[in-house]
């Protein structure tokens, strides 16, 4: 079975720290692919960053940044310079050939003035 | 905003009753996802259709369930004879022809069942 695991329910950082989201996942295929969402309070889910699983080079967009382990199965999420629009609920997924996303539980990031 | 619309946003039904939710997915995308989600999890899988082919169902859809995506351009996702256990937000998700791997999320429906 495919499963994505955040283990952290709840995070906190302070404005413009470094906070780090983890998330585990299990799958026996080879090519696939990795997101972080992000979910604002009543608002949409959006796209924060996606990894190809064939490359090696992690993904960086600007503050966001992850730490892709092939071997591990661990992709975290690094955020630098939080800012308080960055508080929300975060969600690892991924998906394979078929393209439906396998999701994690989430992590709610709460950003302290 | 996205780009993905969905209506209603909210929905308060009774027990029993028949529900029917819309999306409208980025015009041209062929892809388009029905997932649920309940408080404190993560989006769950329902549904996906191909322009208006719908290729796969999860386990998740009961029979009281039902999509469709006349002509391949908005979805509807229609719930008969709903129950308490039915509550839940339903988000509707498109990918188009290129990076076929990123999914573009509506705001969802949020449906209580008294």
């Amino acid at each position: 079975a495919q499963t994505v695991t955040q283990s952290q329910p709840e995070m906190s950082v302070q404005e413009a720290e470094t906070v780090t989201l983890s998330c585990t996942y299990d799958t026996s295929e080879s090519d696939y692919y990795l997101f972080w969402y992000k979910q604002p309070p009543s608002r949409q889910m959006i796209l924060v960053i996606r990894q190809e699983a064939y490359k090696q080079q992690n993904a960086t967009e600007n503050r966001f940044s992850v730490n892709f382990q092939k071997a591990a199965k661990s992709f975290s999420l690094k955020i630098s310079d939080s800012q308080l629009g960055d508080a929300a609920m975060y969600f690892c997924a991924f998906c394979t050939g078929t393209y439906k996303y396998i999701f994690g539980t989430g992590t709610r990031l709460k950003v302290l003035a | 905003d996205t780009g993905v619309s969905q209506d209603p946003r909210h929905k308060i039904t009774k027990r029993g009753q028949n529900v029917t939710f819309r999306c409208d997915p980025i015009s041209e995308h062929n892809r388009l996802y029905w997932y649920r989600q309940t408080l404190g999890q993560g989006p769950e899988f329902l549904t996906y259709f191909q322009n208006e082919a719908q290729l796969e169902k999860s386990r998740l859809l009961s029979d009281r369930f039902s999509a469709e995506r006349p002509k391949g351009s908005f979805s509807t996702l229609e719930i008969q004879r709903t129950e308490q256990g039915d509550s839940a937000m339903y988000l509707c998700a498109t990918q188009g022809n290129v990076a076929l791997e990123t999914q573009y999320f509506g705001p969802g429906t949020r449906l209580l069942v008294l």
